[in-house]
């Protein structure tokens, strides 16, 4: 059974710091990994995607990167801004077809 | 906007009441989900359909029913709920092509269930 584990649970920073957020599974045999953000109440908007062959995706201030023989991800997010506060989830497919499995979420606040 | 819609945002229903939610999707998607998120938990699936045919139930209880119509609508009816079902519902579309492997999901911004 796959289980994705994301740490920190939380994370405060001041304005401007640049960050990771880091995501582990436990099965490598993934088909691809997505990173979310989720706002208080809201529903997620889908950040990043990575495919297995892929080693990162870059959208803007944030990067992906994926290290399948590990089974981790990092999310880079430079220049942190307070508009960043949200929770960041992970998600992964397997190659075998199973369901998305979430991480339970990095929350993340960014202080003025 | 993700184009994928959810109605009601907010629902507080009792125990003994009889609710449905809606799901309606713009991106042409054949494919969609529901999710539920409670409290300090991952998101748990709950129900797979793929071109209008459920592929997936992950052992829900039969107090939640899906439906789908058609490829761009979805819901998820409820009957004589338990407070703990309370949480954030969740609908998710995705482009699918026949099989199992599942592709980039958008999400809705879901349905706050409260039970009472």
């Amino acid at each position: 059974k796959q289980e994705v584990t994301q740490i920190p649970a939380a994370l405060s920073v001041p304005e401007g710091e640049n960050l990771v957020l880091n995501c582990s599974f436990t099965d490598s045999a993934i088909y691809n990994l997505q990173w979310f953000r989720q706002d208080p109440g809201k529903g997620l908007t889908s950040l990043l995607l990575i495919q297995s062959s892929q080693r990162e995706q870059t959208s803007g201030r944030l990067n992906a990167s994926l290290d399948k023989s590990s089974g981790r991800s990092t999310l880079y997010i430079a220049a942190s801004q307070p508009g960043d506060s949200a929770t960041y989830l992970c998600a992964v497919t397997l190659t075998s077809g199973s369901r998305l499995t979430f991480g339970e979420g990095t929350q993340l606040t960014v202080n003025p | 906007e993700t184009g994928v819609t959810q109605t009601p945002r907010h629902l507080v229903m009792g125990m003994t009441n009889k609710k449905s939610l809606k799901c309606e999707q713009h991106l042409g998607h054949n494919a969609m989900y529901w999710y539920k998120q409670s409290a300090k938990k991952p998101l748990e699936l709950m129900f797979v359909y793929n071109f209008k045919e459920q592929t997936e139930n992950n052992s829900v209880p039969s107090r939640f029913s899906p439906e789908c119509p058609n490829s761009s609508h979805l819901f998820l009816h409820l009957h004589t709920l338990q407070p703990e079902d309370s949480a954030l519902y969740l609908c998710a579309s995705s482009p699918q092509r026949a099989g199992p492997v599942y592709n980039e999901q958008f999400f809705g911004p879901g349905t706050r269930l409260t039970v009472l």
